[in-house]
């Protein structure tokens, strides 16, 4: 069965720290794995999208990382701010089938 | 320029009505998508289109139908409402390389 399961459900942070959110997927086959940031009450946004051959991928304090072998996926965000607040969520896409996580809710405080 | 545009952003209604939510997309995207978010934040797909045609109709009462006028438009048409639709419904569109969804901010309805 086709799962994208993500943890922790929710996270709470103090400003200026990092943290890490996991994404672990039975999908298959495998075409791209998309982290979304969801603000509250807004559309899902893309942060990042990964193919098979990459390992990690940078967008500014975000960083994410593909282990294709083992079906993982991992968000890492450096130095957070109070803007980081939010849902992220991790999608994995079979080419024509999008499968999403049920979100990891972050919650940065001062 | 918005990619993709929900109207309206609030939904209001009484139980029994029909209410319609139209999606616009400006990315000349070939499949458009429409996703319900119930209050646990989980998103579940209910409709795809491709070129007008559906592809995707997920376990979905048949009180919800998708509309699509063109391949820039998706609206979504709900008979008879009832309180378990109350959510946010998010329209979305991607590429046919399916390289991802572009999402639009969401339309939240309330059905009291």
């Amino acid at each position: 069965k086709n799962q994208v399961e993500q943890s922790p459900q929710s996270l709470i942070i103090l400003e200026g720290k990092n943290c890490t959110l996991q994404c672990n997927y039975t999908v298959s086959p495998f075409s791209n794995l998309r982290w979304y940031k969801q603000d509250t009450g807004r559309g899902p946004v893309s942060l990042t999208i990964m193919t098979f051959s990459e390992n990690t991928k940078s967008n500014g304090r975000y960083t994410a990382t593909l282990d294709a072998d083992t079906k993982q996926s991992s968000l890492h965000i450096t130095a957070s701010q109070l803007s980081d607040s939010a849902s992220y969520i991790c999608v994995v896409n079979t080419g024509n089938q999008f499968y999403f996580g049920t979100g990891t809710s972050l919650t940065v405080i001062p | 320029d918005t990619a993709v545009s929900q109207t309206p952003k609030y939904l209001v209604t009484q139980m029994g009505n029909d209410k319609s939510i139209k999606c616009e997309q400006n990315l000349g995207h070939d499949t458009m998508y429409w996703y319900k978010q119930d209050s646990k934040k989980f998103l579940k797909i209910m409709f795809s289109y491709n070129n007008k045609e559906l592809i995707i109709n997920e376990t979905v009462p048949n009180r919800f139908s998708p509309k699509s006028p063109d391949k820039a438009h998706l609206n979504l048409h709900i008979n008879s409402l009832e309180l378990g639709d109350s959510a946010v419904y998010f329209c979305a569109s991607s590429h046919p390389t399916g390289r991802g969804q572009f999402f639009g901010p969401g339309t939240r309805l309330t059905v009291l």
